[in-house]
């Protein structure tokens, strides 16, 4: 069964980047048929589209982030990483993986992640 | 792109039908039939319930039932029970590889 499972610091500190990564177990990150995806929940709020990777390194970011967001993979390690530079308070959220597939569907999602941008 | 508007909540009685929209543009719930919604208990993470507008994934009961009419797609629960209070999500294809989100329905079952 395809798991995933989101890890990093629990707190960032303004201005600097966020770094997270999201390890894929019960399957292979190598596959033509699916993308990878980062999407995160601020506190009470609704969810946000981030950005996708495919295996072979192509991506796809959200406009509205997409100059400060870079996701990148290592498909030695089975792993896709999020990188989102010069945080501030509004970054804050529980950040989720996801596996995306060709009917355009996130699933499965991995636990998710609280990132507090804090100093 | 803008997250497609969804009611900030819905509630109805166990048993009834209750019915939560998601409205969009020509450039995304219109545009393809590429919609999902998704149920997420707090603390938990979304799963999905429905995909391509009207489509189940194994598991998922027929009380769930999908639809779309022009830039609006729409969830309906029908024999609303205790388990379906939760918050509902959908999100659509936006083209270049994008997707966006609703901003959420939450669902009381009263």
């Amino acid at each position: 069964q395809l798991q995933l499972q989101e890890s990093g610091p629990g707190l960032v500190k303004p201005s600097e980047t966020l770094s997270l990564t999201c390890t894929v177990t019960g399957g292979s990150i190598n596959s033509t048929y699916y993308y990878w995806g980062w999407i995160r929940q601020p506190p009470g709020k609704g969810l946000e589209w981030i950005g996708t990777i495919f295996y072979t390194g192509t991506t796809y970011y959200n406009p509205s982030l997409q100059s400060r967001v870079t996701i990148s993979v290592d498909t030695s390690r089975n792993q896709f990483s999020l990188h989102l530079s010069s945080v501030t308070a509004a970054d804050t959220a529980v950040y989720f993986c996801a596996r995306r597939d060709s009917s355009e569907t996130c699933d499965p999602w991995g636990q998710g992640t609280l990132v507090t941008v804090s100093s | 792109q803008s997250a497609l508007t969804q009611p900030p909540s819905a509630s109805g009685s166990p048993g009834q039908s209750v019915t939560i929209s998601c409205t969009g543009s020509r450039s995304d719930v219109g545009g393809y039939n590429y919609v999902s919604w998704y149920r997420q208990y707090p603390g938990k993470a979304p799963k999905v319930l429905i995909y391509e507008v009207n489509k189940r994934p194994s598991g998922v009961p027929d009380r769930f039932f999908g639809s779309k009419s022009g830039n609006t797609a729409s969830l309906t629960v029908s024999g609303l029970q205790a388990e379906d209070e939760a918050d509902y999500y959908c999100s659509s294809y936006v083209g270049y590889n994008n997707l966006v989100f609703g901003g959420g329905t939450k669902l009381t079952v009263l």
